[in-house]
């Protein structure tokens, strides 16, 4: 079983709609992440999360938030899906610790496309 | 805004041939990594080089760090189709917190078989 699951892994949503991106992992890391990619764009952080109680903006907050439900869990939301939302997005952990140097840990991606 | 910038953008090589791939970066880094990804497909660390290190090597990579430069380069040596893939730098930023890691546009390989 992979270490980060991402549910769903596709998606496509109207113009408007609330969508929810759900993340679990089993590594036991405090830190979590949620990654946005676009061609030739690279990756852009949207959230992140320190632990249950510290959500913190990335780089792209606008048009999402995110809820740390547990260690383990930590949810995307569009709140209103715009088409220019249609991306890959990636939700991540890290070990900060100094041997492992805050190596990230990606789950496979969920696909969402908004038509 | 990103801190690595790989280069070139995309590379086609033989298969058994050498692959370089560079980054450079603007500030001081504690570590610098290389991230793989296949083809829609989640990314997967490679490798860690830190600020004190200057070359590593793991398997058929081998990683240099020249922080005067604010460069980095990645080498994969007797490449393989299986090593077709766009590969990312990160670089952690010196007193960077959980968004201390940036990633840069990332270098797509193709392998020719």
């Amino acid at each position: 079983d992979a270490d980060v699951t991402q549910t769903p892994r596709n998606r496509i949503t109207k113009t408007g709609k609330r969508i929810m991106l759900e993340c679990s992992q089993t590594k036991g890391h405090d830190r979590m992440y949620w990654y946005r990619q676009d061609p030739g764009l690279g990756l852009r952080l949207i959230y992140y999360s320190f632990d249950v109680k510290d959500i913190n903006k990335g780089e792209i907050s606008d048009g999402y938030s995110v809820s740390r439900q547990a260690q383990a869990k930590f949810s995307l939301s569009l709140e209103s899906a715009i088409p220019n939302q249609t991306a890959l997005y990636f939700c991540a952990t890290s070990d900060p610790s100094v041997g492992a140097g805050n190596t990230i840990y990606f789950g496979e991606g969920s696909w969402l496309t908004v038509v | 805004s990103q801190q690595g910038e790989e280069d070139p953008q995309a590379l086609s090589i033989q298969e058994g041939e050498n692959a370089t791939m560079n980054c450079s970066y603007k500030t001081s880094i504690n570590n610098l990594q290389w991230y793989r990804q296949n083809s829609g497909r989640g990314l997967v660390h490679l490798i860690l080089i830190r600020s004190n290190e200057r070359e590593k090597h793991s398997g058929r990579l081998r990683v240099t760090l020249d922080t005067s430069k604010k460069s980095s380069s990645l080498l994969i040596t007797a490449s393989r189709a299986a090593d077709t893939a766009s590969y990312f730098c990160a670089t952690a930023i010196s007193g960077g917190g959980a968004d201390g890691l940036t990633f840069g546009k990332g270098t797509h390989l193709i392998i020719q078989p």
